[in-house]
């Protein structure tokens, strides 16, 4: 079965640096999304991309953070000076359609900042 | 009124039996609907989607009420294997969805 695949699985980082985080969605599927999980606490929206652009993005997605589908496979997460706050797991998902149709995830990434 | 809420739990169940969650959700626009179960510091995985006339799959069953704005979950004849947290995802619009906190299920021996 095809999966969304995610580098780095962990990532250790000082907090102010630049950190980039990669997914390898399904693919024939044509919507993304980055969602975060802080340790104990819900999933949480970042953002959505479709068509090259960002179509949703939430509150959490401030000027930090940057999304990017460098080529036809790479849909990437930028944290451009990251804090202790941001330290969770970051998880990547695609859908084939929009709106009904489920979200497959990759395993994640483990960010830690020092 | 949070977006999507459920019963955090735990839900300490014996083996065999049968266990139900629910979920509210405060968008009347939603549009799709699903149960995905989360096992410790892994990633969601799809469990089913939910069908406005209810869908089964083996030994789960998911219930849709538009006008309460809630869904449900059914498991029956529990597995230690069950033992998870349960997430109810609720799709508003075509390029957002929402989490709720998810329920902790401990089934035991």
């Amino acid at each position: 079965e095809p999966e969304v695949t995610q580098t780095p699985s962990h990532q250790v980082t000082q907090m102010g640096q630049e950190v980039i985080l990669r997914c390898v969605p399904i693919s024939n599927h044509l919507y993304f999304y980055w969602y975060r999980q802080i340790l104990g606490q819900k999933v949480e929206f970042l953002v959505s991309f479709y068509n090259n652009e960002i179509s949703e993005k939430s509150e959490i997605f401030d000027d930090q953070f940057s999304v990017e589908r460098p080529d036809g496979s790479n849909f990437t997460l930028k944290i451009r000076s990251t804090k202790l706050e941001d330290s969770a797991m970051y998880f990547c998902a695609s859908t084939g359609g929009a709106g009904n149709q489920p979200q497959h995830f990759g395993d994640g990434t483990r960010l830690s900042i020092l | 009124r949070k977006e999507v809420e459920q019963d955090p739990g735990p839900f300490n169940v014996p083996e065999g039996a049968t266990v139900a969650f629910n979920c509210t959700y405060s968008n009347s626009a939603s549009q799709s609907f699903f149960w995905y179960r989360q096992d410790c510091r892994k990633e969601p995985k799809l469990l089913m989607s939910v069908y406005s006339s209810g869908n089964e799959d083996g030994r789960f069953t998911a219930q849709l009420n538009r006008a309460s704005q809630y869904i449900s979950l059914l498991i029956r004849d529990s597995k230690l294997s069950d033992s998870a947290t349960y997430l109810c995802v609720v799709g508003s619009g075509t390029y957002k969805y929402i989490f709720g906190t998810g329920t902790r299920l401990k089934v035991l021996a």
